[in-house]
This record gives C-alpha cells, structure tokens and sequence, in this order.
C-alpha cells in the first residue's frame, strides 16, 4: 500500500522566512496530494491540495509543487507569520483508495 | 466551525473497559472516516463509511468496531481496552465516497485509559 514519508519532523524559522516541507511517496498510482494545517488543540484544515495533472499550484503565501517522476511533493510558506506555527500533514491517495498521511512536521515560526 | 460533531469530547476510563465515540458528518456528506491520533504516529486511519456501508479498512484492530447508521451518523467503539489505546480520535466526512476530495475535520475525542 501507500506509504508517506515527509521531512523534518520539526522546522523552526524567524518571521518572515520561508519554510518548506517535502513529502514522498511510494505508489506511483496516486493522484491527489492534500496538505492540512492542526493547530494546537484544534481540528485538522485543508489548507492546499494538488492533483497529479498540475505541477504548483499557489494560494497566496502557500504553495504546493509536485515532482512526479521523483514522487515528491512540498509545501511552501512565503513570509511566515506566528500564526503559521502549527503541525502540518501532507497525505497522498489514489481513486478512492485510502488517504495515507505522513506523521507530520511541527512547524514554529518565531517572532 | 467545520460542521462535523463528535462527542465526547474527552473520555476516560480504565483498561478492559469498552466506550462509544460518536460524530455526526456535515449536512449532506456522505461519507464518514475515523482516525487515530497518537504523539508519535501521526493520523492513521481507521475506517470508512459511505451511506452506512463501511468502504474501506486502515489498521483497526479487531477490538475497535464502527456502524454508520441511517441518519448518516458514526459511532466507532472501543472494547477491551488498553493503555495504549489512549489517543486523540478524529472523525471527518466528505460529500462522497472518493478521497480525493476535501476531508472536513471534526474536534475530536481525547480518550485517556488509565
């Protein structure tokens, strides 16, 4: 089955900086890759997703790109703000077939 | 608000025991999945179901069991009980059965087995 494996498991930036966390994947198959946002004590959000037909995809300061051929994925923040301080999960899935998360990166932005 | 409902909100009890977690999905999805959250192993899956039938198995253990029923809401239960068990479980649901589709979070159940 699918497995997701995403680095670092914690990252700390200034404000301001960019962070980036990178994801990979083993099933060559799957076609949707969703990142969602936790912070603490709170609910799991979708923040971005990208389909396997798009290499980057941009919502503001996040941006997802996708490297097929390699079976990575990475999630970038432009300009971090303290409120970007949270556990980010990328997860990966095919048809509808399970959605397989990677055990996430703990992301501190310091003022 | 994401719209999913899951009670309680926290729960504990002792080992050997057996509790019911509940979620009512968003009006209109379909679809409700259970995760298992632990400190160190990140959100795994537990169970789906579309339209009260289950659609897919994650690593559930045979002591942990799930229904959706007609009104489209989720119990997941939990018997026999053991320290390990203690963990954040997170119901979502989405409109369909298909899970390349956004997954609406609820607030979770922090079941402590002491």
């Amino acid at each position: 089955g699918e497995n997701v494996e995403q680095h670092p498991s914690t990252l700390s930036v200034q404000e301001g900086d960019s962070a980036v966390i990178k994801c990979t994947y083993s099933d060559s198959a799957s076609n949707y890759f969703p990142w969602y946002k936790q912070e603490l004590g709170k609910r799991p959000q979708l923040i971005i997703d990208i389909r396997s037909n798009v290499g980057e995809k941009k919502d503001q300061r996040i941006a997802v790109t996708l490297n097929k051929t390699a079976k990575h994925f990475s999630l970038h923040i432009t300009e971090t703000q303290p409120e970007d301080s949270a556990v980010y999960f990328c997860a990966a899935s095919k048809g509808s077939e399970k959605l397989v998360f990677g055990k996430g990166t703990k992301l501190t932005v310091n003022p | 608000d994401s719209g999913v409902t899951q009670t309680p909100k926290h729960l504990i009890t002792a080992t050997g025991q057996r509790v019911t977690l509940r979620c009512s999905p968003r009006s209109g999805d379909l679809s409700v999945y259970w995760y298992q959250q632990s400190l160190d192993q990140g959100l795994q899956f537990l169970i789906q179901y579309y339209n009260g039938e289950e659609r897919a198995k994650g690593n559930i253990l045979e002591r942990f069991s799930a229904q959706q029923f007609p009104d489209l809401h989720s119990e997941l239960n939990l018997s026999s009980l053991e320290l390990g068990d203690s963990a954040l479980y997170f119901c979502a649901s989405s409109r369909n059965f298909a899970t390349n589709e956004k997954l609406f979070f609820g607030s979770g159940t922090q079941l402590s087995v002491l």
